[in-house]
């Protein structure tokens, strides 16, 4: 079967960094994304990694390894916004694109 | 630039009744559409996708469906819901190759009463 593993819950405190890993094991692979979805709100797009490394945007960082079926999303400097549910989902499992979802890692910050 | 409407916001529906579900999207031509729900606190479901006008990929059996009368116009429809239908409803779109990222609508909150 296809599955991706993710912790359901991380937290962390104000200021500091936090990684929410993701370890995947799919058919097919093309690369894997990373959304974040505010509790009531639709998820949003953060990120997409298709080859090894890290990818840097800003605050965030997503990191790939193929050979491990692995990635992970850093999160710098927290925010209270950054109080969200954090999917790590793998493009190309099906066809057209379909993403294979993760279950979601619900992040909570502490002041 | 694209964007994506969806809606009602919300809906409360009483078991038996139909559903009719809005998505569209601009500013872009041949999107792959998509269906998901979400119970609260969970991952997301794929229902239906899309690559084309009359174009349904149906995921999920169920009492649910899907129709693309136009090319950037998704709905999500049932004769009659049951009481397992409610849930977060989301809509997005996905060019066909390039950017991967999906962009979804801002979700449909249905109950089923």
């Amino acid at each position: 079967g296809q599955s991706l593993e993710q912790p359901s819950e991380v937290t962390a405190v104000e200021g500091a960094i936090v990684q929410i890993n993701c370890t995947y094991q799919t058919s097919g692979f093309y690369g894997l994304s990373w959304y974040q979805q505010h509790d009531g709100g639709a998820p949003t797009f953060l990120s997409y990694n298709a080859l090894d490394g890290l990818e840097e945007t800003g605050r965030f960082s997503s990191f790939l390894s193929r050979s491990d079926s692995y990635g992970y999303l850093l999160l710098q400097e927290l925010q209270m916004k950054d109080s969200a549910s954090y999917f790590c989902a793998v493009n190309g499992a099906g066809s057209n694109y379909q993403l294979i979802w993760g279950a979601g890692t619900k992040l909570i910050i502490k002041p | 630039s694209q964007t994506i409407h969806q809606w009602p916001a919300t809906l409360v529906q009483p078991v038996g009744s139909p559903l009719s579900l809005e998505c569209t999207v601009e500013g872009t031509s041949n999107p792959n559409l998509y269906w998901y729900r979400q119970a609260a606190g969970r991952g997301l479901q794929l229902l239906f996708y899309s690559v084309g006008i009359g174009q349904i990929s149906s995921e999920v059996p169920q009492n649910l469906s899907a129709s693309r009368p136009q090319d950037r116009q998704f709905i999500l429809s049932s004769k009659k819901l049951l009481l397992s239908d409610s849930g977060f409803y989301l809509c997005a779109w996905s060019r066909d190759q390039g950017n991967p990222g999906y962009t979804f609508g801002s979700g449909t909150r249905l109950t089923v009463v």
